[in-house]
């Protein structure tokens, strides 16, 4: 999984709690993406960083919040979680920048499994 | 705005037949798709990419994808399939306004059988 780990790889929290998740890259990529994954939805970006403490919203971000204080590491948290929050997390990351003439692969860890209960 | 759909949830396929799995695109501009696969309780594996050149593809593992413009799909394809093929295929595109945005199908699932 090109040198990508994400923890904890299985969580069971309770609404309201906050939770963190984890990425951690030892490829030295520029770019990081979090993704949930549900079914019939494919996966759906939430935040990604550009670099360190350089960060935008993905397209289901509300209840998310993201940091990136050193390259190998991005981490997720939800401060409130909630039920609807159940998923699968993925890590994703890219080395350069996507252009027109070279739209970067992204490369993906493990995941993460979260239950909310 | 961008995506992708992929009609089938399913796919099954006997060993050593052709198999494809669809995907269609929506795009205001320029198409940029890719193929990833997921394995069970793995994460996704890049397959391929198209970008611009040959309408045929080929990737990982003996696969191919075959654009076609006219009718906005990017098929993956392969000659004859294995039961280790089977898996979780996601169809994707890349947004032209800002290449960090990926958008993924919903998945077709790939059956084997032997």
């Amino acid at each position: 999984d090109a040198g990508i780990t994400q923890s904890p790889r299985h969580k069971v929290t309770e609404t309201g709690t906050p939770v963190t998740l984890r990425c951690h890259q030892t490829e030295n990529h520029r770019y990081m993406y979090w993704y949930r994954q549900d079914p019939g939805h494919g996966l759906r970006l939430i935040h990604y960083s550009y670099g360190v403490k350089d960060t935008d919203k993905g397209e289901v971000s509300d209840g998310y919040s993201v940091s990136r204080s050193k390259t190998e590491d991005f981490l997720l948290t939800l401060e409130s979680a909630t039920s609807s929050q159940t998923s699968v997390y993925f890590c994703a990351i890219s080395e350069k920048e996507a252009t027109v003439r070279d739209p970067d692969t992204q490369y993906f860890g493990p995941g993460t499994r979260l239950t909310v209960l | 705005a961008q995506s992708v759909a992929q009609p089938e949830d399913q796919v099954n396929v006997a060993e050593g037949n052709p198999l494809t799995v669809k995907c269609t695109y929506s795009v205001s501009g320029n198409p940029y798709l890719f193929w990833y696969v997921q394995y069970p309780n793995r994460g996704l594996q890049f397959l391929l990419k198209y970008i611009t050149g040959d309408n045929l593809v080929k990737g990982s593992y003996g696969f191919e994808a075959e654009f076609n413009k006219s009718q906005t799909s990017f098929h993956l394809k392969k000659p004859s399939a294995l039961v280790s093929d089977s898996a979780l295929y996601f169809c994707a595109v890349r947004d032209e306004y800002n290449f960090n945005k990926f958008y993924f199908g919903s998945g077709t699932k790939l059956n084997v059988k032997p």
